[in-house]
């Protein structure tokens, strides 16, 4: 069965403070690998999609990275609006994405 | 570009009782997902649409859930019988194709009492 794991469950930055996420996943078949941004009582909001092993995205601040076991959001210099849940996510051979928990990060000014 | 709608935002009902939530996709998508979020976990599949065929179901499913999408435009799903375990955030999402990134709406918060 398709495990996607993720840690930290919960971080704390001080704005400025880099740090990366971590998505593991032990799935047959990766089609592609999503992150998601969300914001208490909101759904989650898309962020990247990668597809295979050696591919980066980046938007502003954040950085995607893909190995054939795992996944890193990376985050540099953040700011207080970053704060959110960031949840990945695995496609398979099914329709559905399959989430996991999330990590939950905090960044205070 | 609207948006995935949903409503209500919020329906509180008594154990027992039935309830349907509503779906309004993005107008050009014809997949769409149902998924059920509790607190500090990440969203469950719970049902799929490919314009008006639904086309896979989680096990996680009961009997007592039920989702329809008439005429492959907007989806409704209803829940038979509420029990105080379906209390949980209803997201609805949609996508262009297979392997494009879902959109979701901001969800139904259902609470049973």
């Amino acid at each position: 069965e398709d495990q996607v794991t993720q840690s930290p469950e919960a971080l704390r930055l001080q704005e400025g403070e880099s740090s990366s996420l971590n998505c593991s996943y032990t799935v047959s078949g990766l089609r592609g690998l999503f992150w998601y941004r969300q914001d208490p009582g909101k759904g989650p909001e898309f962020l990247f999609t990668l597809y295979s092993a050696g591919e980066e995205k980046e938007k502003e601040r954040l950085k995607a990275t893909l190995t054939k076991k795992e996944s890193f959001l990376h985050i540099t210099a953040p700011k207080p609006e970053d704060s959110a849940t960031y949840l990945c996510a695995v496609q398979t051979s099914g329709y559905a994405l399959n989430f996991g928990k999330g990590t939950s990060l905090l960044v205070t000014p | 570009d609207t948006g995935v709608s949903q409503n209500p935002r919020h329906k509180i009902t008594k154990r027992g009782q039935n309830v349907t939530f509503r779906c309004d996709p993005i107008s050009e998508h014809n997949r769409l997902y149902w998924y059920r979020q509790t607190l500090g976990q990440g969203p469950e599949f719970l049902t799929y649409f490919q314009n008006e065929a639904q086309l896979e179901k989680s096990r996680l499913l009961s009997d007592r859930f039920s989702a329809e999408r008439p005429k492959g435009s907007f989806s409704t799903l209803e829940i038979q019988r509420t029990e105080q375990g379906d209390s949980a955030m209803y997201l609805c999402a949609s996508s262009f194709d297979r392997g494009s990134p879902l959109h979701f709406g901001n969800g139904t918060r259902l609470t049973v009492t």
